[in-house]
């Protein structure tokens, strides 16, 4: 079955650097790969998103690359504020052979922006 | 307002009570799903339904159950809760049948299994 990994598992970043977040993926099968952004005591909720016949994309100050052949994807805050800081994940999704969805998520990484 | 629903949100217990925790969909999802969520681990699958009456196992479904009698409603169940169960767990709902659907969250529940 599908494995993400995630790296950092935790990153400190000063106010206004840029922070990345990788992660890789096993499944040749996967072709959708959103992140979520997860505060403190809430739900996850997603940011971004990715499909496999795109390379990058870009919102304002977030931005994700894909690399399908080296089966990896990245997160890149730029200009990051005190408000960034929260626990993010990566998924990697792909349809079962019965048509469900197939989320894996990876562990996540503690972002802290320091003022 | 479009959403996911959990109740109860906080549950303290002990091993053995059976327990059930509701989640609720009003954006007629087809494809709902629940995770566990612990320290360092993510978010792991525990069942997934793709429609009414149709459920799956995901990675971890040991010691859950699930039901899926109406399309809005899929409550999971501890039949015989034990403290490794723990955890904080999540509903989520998309609309299922394409690979890049967004999945929606609930507020997640808290359960304490002493």
């Amino acid at each position: 079955g599908e494995n993400v990994e995630q790296h950092p598992s935790t990153l400190s970043v000063q106010e206004g650097d840029s922070a990345v977040i990788k992660c890789t993926y096993s499944d040749s099968a996967s072709n959708y790969f959103p992140w979520y952004k997860q505060e403190l005591g809430k739900r996850p909720q997603l940011i971004i998103d990715i499909r496999s016949n795109v390379g990058e994309k870009k919102d304002q100050r977030i931005a994700v690359t894909l690399n399908k052949t080296a089966k990896h994807f990245s997160l890149h805050i730029t200009e990051t504020q005190p408000e960034d800081s929260a626990v993010y994940f990566c998924a990697a999704s792909h349809l079962r052979d019965n048509y469900g969805q197939n989320f894996v998520f990876g562990p996540g990484t503690r972002l802290s922006v320091l003022p | 307002e479009a959403q996911v629903t959990q109740n109860p949100r906080y549950l303290i217990t002990v091993t053995g009570k059976k327990l059930t925790v509701t989640c609720s969909q009003n954006m007629n999802h087809e494809y709902m799903s629940w995770y566990r969520q612990d320290p360092g681990l993510g978010l792991r699958q525990i069942y997934y339904s793709m429609n009414v009456e149709v459920t799956d196992k995901g990675d971890v479904p040991e010691g859950y159950k699930v039901s899926r009698k109406e399309k809005r409603n899929f409550p999971l169940i501890l039949e015989s809760p034990s403290p490794n169960q723990t955890s904080l767990y999540f509903c989520a709902s998309s609309f299922g049948r394409e690979p890049y659907n967004e999945q929606f969250f609930g507020p997640g529940t808290r359960l304490t299994v002493l």
